[in-house]
């Protein structure tokens, strides 16, 4: 059976810093789709970012950078130079053989405080 | 706006009534769902469907019923016999393919009193 674990369950920095939220995940598939949301406090999850399987480039956006490495099974999600607006719930997730679109299975979360 | 539509944002009911959550889309996709979020906890899967007139229990389907009578709706019923219903409600959806990402809606609390 797939599972995702994010150990982190809280971190709190403050503004600027750097922050890495881990997410490990457990498949015997070998195709499968990985994926970062935010939750901010309005409820709603937002899609950050989607990776397959077959494609372990790390991917940057802005201040946003992934590190895939299925050798240790991980999809970490690192934040340079923190702020206020990245305090959110953070939550990776992992679509494989029995998965698609939302029918995915989900970490418990990492909730980001970013104090100023 | 292309979205989908949760309603309403919170929900009080009295122990033993069932009450019924509103999810409309208008990003036409194919695939919608229900999920549950406790607090500390991840998401959990209540039921989903691909198609309009066919859904799928997912992992805590008990006390929960559903229905996919048109493609931009899908209401969840909580029932009486779910025994801890108070919690938060997300509804999503997707175009069904599994390299696909999930769009949500912005939840209903329910508290059950």
């Amino acid at each position: 059976a797939q599972k995702v674990t994010q150990a982190q369950t809280e971190i709190s920095v403050v503004e600027k810093e750097d922050v890495t939220l881990d997410c490990v995940y457990e498949t015997r598939d070998t195709t499968y789709y990985l994926f970062w949301y935010k939750q901010p406090p309005s409820g709603e999850l937002v899609f950050l970012i989607r990776r397959n399987s077959f494609d372990e480039q790390n991917e940057i956006s802005g201040r946003y950078s992934w590190n895939f490495q299925k050798s240790t099974s991980s999809f970490n999600f690192t934040i340079t130079a923190s702020q206020v607006v990245d305090s959110a719930v953070y939550f990776c997730a992992l679509s494989d053989l029995d998965g698609f679109g939302g029918k995915s299975t989900f970490g418990d979360g990492t909730t980001l405080t970013v104090k100023p | 706006d292309g979205g989908i539509t949760q309603s309403p944002k919170y929900l009080f009911r009295k122990e033993g009534q069932n009450v019924t959550l509103s999810c409309e889309q208008n990003l036409n996709h194919d695939a919608m769902y229900w999920y549950r979020q406790d607090p500390g906890q991840g998401l959990r899967l209540i039921y989903y469907s691909q198609i309009v007139n066919d859904f799928q229990k997912g992992d805590i389907a008990e006390g929960y019923s559903v229905s996919r009578e048109k493609k931009e709706s899908f209401p969840l019923t909580v029932t009486s016999a779910q025994k801890n219903p108070t919690a938060f409600y997300l509804c999503a959806s997707s175009t069904g393919g599994r390299n696909t990402e999930a769009f949500f809606g912005q939840g209903t609390r329910l508290t059950v009193v």
